[in-house]
């Protein structure tokens, strides 16, 4: 079965430091990978996405991620953490098969803390 | 400012009464999805459409319908609510079908209370 896991239910970080947000997957065939944060009674936010080529991709607000096909992970990571990026953080992966019902898999999210 | 609209924000609702909760996009997206989302179980799927006047049944369907009139709009009936469709619910939209490398867009959500 397909699946996503985020095996850190909340993170904490001081301000300042650098943070990991852990994320592996488990699809057939070459995913597609999606980082989204969600603000206190906001909608979530799409931050970056690996569809194919360079590993190490950049998106909003100073954030990155890793693909790692042999590890199947894509953890998001930031070398600075703010305090205004406290929030909860969702990876998602859609596999590739034909077909026209590809839907993505969402993890069940991390709770950011960054303490000042 | 280009996105997407839902309402109510929030509502409190009798079990047994009918509600629609409504979305609309302005960004051209064909596809649009419907999630709930609940503590510990994150989001999950209850209803999509690849394009307008197609719909599809997501993870949890049970309860919940929705229609496709037209591009914009993308809207989810609960026909006789229980109180375990208490959720907050999010609309998003995305430039192609589901599943595509194509980021998804969310509205700002709408809290559901059902008594």
């Amino acid at each position: 079965a397909q699946s996503v896991a985020q095996p850190e239910d909340q993170v904490n970080v001081a301000e300042g430091n650098p943070l990991t947000v852990k994320c592996t997957y488990s699809v057939s065939g070459n995913p597609y990978l999606f980082w989204y944060v969600q603000y206190p009674n906001r909608g979530l936010q799409f931050l970056l996405k690996y569809i194919t080529g360079d590993n190490l991709v950049k998106g909003s607000y100073g954030f990155e991620a890793e693909f790692n096909k042999s590890q199947t992970s894509f953890h998001l990571k930031k070398p600075s953490a703010l305090v205004s990026d406290s929030a909860l953080y969702f990876c998602a992966v859609s596999g590739t098969n034909a077909g026209n019902n590809r839907k993505l898999i969402w993890g069940l999210g991390t709770s950011l803390a960054v303490n000042p | 400012i280009a996105g997407i609209t839902q309402a109510p924000t929030s509502q409190i609702l009798a079990a047994g009464r009918r509600m629609t909760l409504r979305c609309t996009q302005d960004m051209r997206h064909n596809a649009m999805y419907w999630y709930r989302q609940d503590l510990g179980l994150g989001l999950r799927l209850i209803h999509y459409s690849n394009t307008a006047g197609t719909t599809g049944k997501g993870e949890v369907p049970d309860g919940y319908s929705v229609s496709r009139a037209n591009t914009d709009d993308f809207p989810l009936t609960l026909a006789s609510a229980v109180p375990s469709q208490t959720s907050v619910y999010f609309c998003a939209s995305s430039a192609r079908q589901g599943g595509s490398y194509n980021e998804q867009f969310f509205g700002p959500g709408t809290r559901l209370t059902v008594l």
